[in-house]
C-alpha cells in the first residue's frame, strides 16, 4: 500500500506570515490525487485542496496552494497571510485509481498573533 | 441524510466487551472508509469498501476487528474482546465511485473509551 510521510509533527507561524508544510508520499502509480485535508479543534476533517497527478500545473484555492513534484514524490502546502482560524492539524492525504485513500499523521499548525 | 452518519458518537464500554460502531454514508456514496485517529495523532487506514466489498483488509489490527457493509450502504465496525489500546476515535468516511479525486465526507466519528 501506498505510504504518506508529513516529517513536521508541530509548526507554527506568525499571524499574516506565510508557512509551508511537506508531504512526501511513495507510490508506483502513475494516475492518483493528492489532498490536504484540515481538522480543527472540532474534529470534523475539512477538504482545504487537491491535486491531479495528471495535471502539472499546481493547484491553488485562495491563500492555500501547493507545490506538487511528481518526480520527487512530493507535494507541500503554502499558506499565504496565515488567519488564526488556520490553526488545526493539517493531513496530506493520496488517493490511488483504485479509490484506496491512506493519510499522513499530521502536522499540528499554531498560529500566533 | 446530508451528510455521513456515525452511531453512537461517545461509547464507554468494559474491557472485554463487543462494541459495534455503524457508519451511515451519504446515499449514492459506493465508496466507504474507516479510520482509526488516537488523541493527537494521525489517521490509521483500517478498512475501505467499495459496494459491498473490501478491496484491502491489511489496515484492521487484528482478527478481533472486523467489518462489513450489506447493501452498498450501511457499514458496521465490530470490534470484540475489547482492550484498552482500542480507545480511539474511529471515523467513517465515503465519496462516490466515479474518479478518485472525488473528495471523501467524514463523518463526526464514534469516540470509544475502553475501561
Amino acid at each position: 500500500a501506498q505510504t504518506v510521510t508529513q516529517s513536521q509533527p508541530e509548526m507554527s507561524v506568525q499571524e499574516a506570515e506565510t508557512v509551508t508544510l511537506s508531504c512526501t508520499y511513495d507510490t508506483s502509480e502513475s494516475d492518483y490525487y493528492l489532498f490536504w485535508y484540515k481538522q480543527p479543534p472540532s474534529r470534523q476533517m475539512i477538504l482545504v485542496i487537491r491535486q491531479e497527478a495528471y495535471k502539472q500545473q499546481n493547484a491553488t484555492e485562495n491563500r492555500f496552494s501547493v507545490n506538487f513534484q511528481k518526480a520527487a514524490k512530493s507535494f507541500s502546502l503554502k499558506i499565504s497571510d496565515s488567519q488564526l482560524g488556520d490553526a488545526a492539524m493539517y493531513f496530506c492525504a493520496y488517493r490511488s485509481a483504485s479509490n484506496d485513500m491512506r493519510f499522513g499523521a499530521g502536522t499540528r499548525l499554531t498560529v500566533k498573533p | 441524510g446530508a451528510g455521513v452518519s456515525q452511531s453512537p458518537s461517545n461509547k464507554v464500554t468494559e474491557k472485554g466487551k463487543d462494541v459495534e460502531l455503524r457508519c451511515d454514508p451519504i446515499s449514492g456514496h459506493t465508496a466507504l472508509y474507516w479510520y482509526r485517529q488516537s488523541l493527537g495523532q494521525g489517521l490509521e487506514f483500517l478498512i475501505y469498501f467499495q459496494g459491498n466489498s473490501a478491496p484491502d483488509k491489511s489496515g484492521l489490527p487484528s482478527d478481533r476487528f472486523s467489518a462489513e457493509r450489506t447493501g452498498g450502504s450501511v457499514s458496521t465496525l465490530t470490534i470484540q474482546r475489547t482492550q484498552q489500546e482500542d480507545s480511539a476515535v474511529y471515523l467513517c468516511a465515503s465519496s462516490t465511485r466515479q474518479g478518485s479525486g472525488n473528495t471523501i465526507y467524514f463523518g463526526e466519528g464514534s469516540w470509544l473509551t475502553v475501561v
